[in-house]
């Protein structure tokens, strides 16, 4: 079983849709978990961090179920700028960040 | 956020030659980096931990004698592939933590060994 495992996608949605992620992860032992964006042939940078009690920033929305070890990203009235591909990371606690491969958000006029 | 970049951006070498990747913390000083590559359509993948002062802890299957890894000050990592071969074209990233969990990375560089 893989230790992140999200849906590739790519996801196609029109502008000002809204869209939601899944992501599941493996070790019951994670402590930390966040989301990502990454563009094409770019860096990952950082969208969010998710937290158990679920946090909110502007039009995205991280929620973390550690009974069902699953994290998810929603986005509100998706932008054109929004097409990436999206992260779940998942932290052990000691250092060390596992990736998931990512989805791919594709927004179209 | 914090801001780590890393030089060159992009590497054409032969098969046979060495490269180094410079990792620099700008904003903030890092006792450890982190050392990833990315193969196409693949996740990140964590090649190393560098620990400023001391060595490299490497990830299962890494060959540390071919990425030599080298945390000499609190802003600086540098990653030396050795011997570079067509298999090691590559996307690598750094990554340095200011504090708590959160990673910030560097731009990339991209490694094509012809």
């Amino acid at each position: 079983r893989k230790e992140v495992e999200q849906d590739p996608g790519p996801f196609n949605v029109p502008e000002g849709a809204t869209v939601a992620f899944n992501c599941t992860y493996s070790n019951s032992a994670s402590q930390s978990f966040f989301w990502y964006r990454q563009d094409c042939r770019k860096e990952p940078k950082l969208l969010m961090s998710v937290y158990s009690s679920g946090n909110e920033d502007g039009r995205f929305t991280a929620q973390l179920n550690r009974a069902s070890q699953y994290i998810s990203l929603l986005i509100r009235d998706s932008k054109l700028s929004d097409s990436a591909t999206y992260l779940c990371v998942v932290g052990s606690g000691y250092s060390t960040l596992t990736f998931g491969k990512g989805t791919m958000l594709l927004v179209s006029p | 956020g914090a801001v780590v970049s890393q030089h060159p951006s992009r590497v054409i070498c032969k098969s046979g030659t060495s490269v180094k990747i410079e990792c620099r913390s700008l904003d903030f000083q890092a006792t450890t980096m982190f050392w990833y590559r990315q193969f196409p359509k693949q996740s990140l993948m964590l090649m190393a931990t560098s620990n400023e002062g001391s060595k490299a802890t490497y990830e299962q299957g890494v060959e540390k004698d071919k990425f030599l890894i080298n945390h000499a000050s609190l802003t600086l990592s540098t990653l030396t592939v050795t011997s570079a071969h067509p298999e090691d074209s590559s996307f690598y990233i750094c990554s340095a933590r200011p504090g708590g969990e959160t990673q910030y990375f560097g731009p990339g560089t991209r490694l094509l060994v012809l």
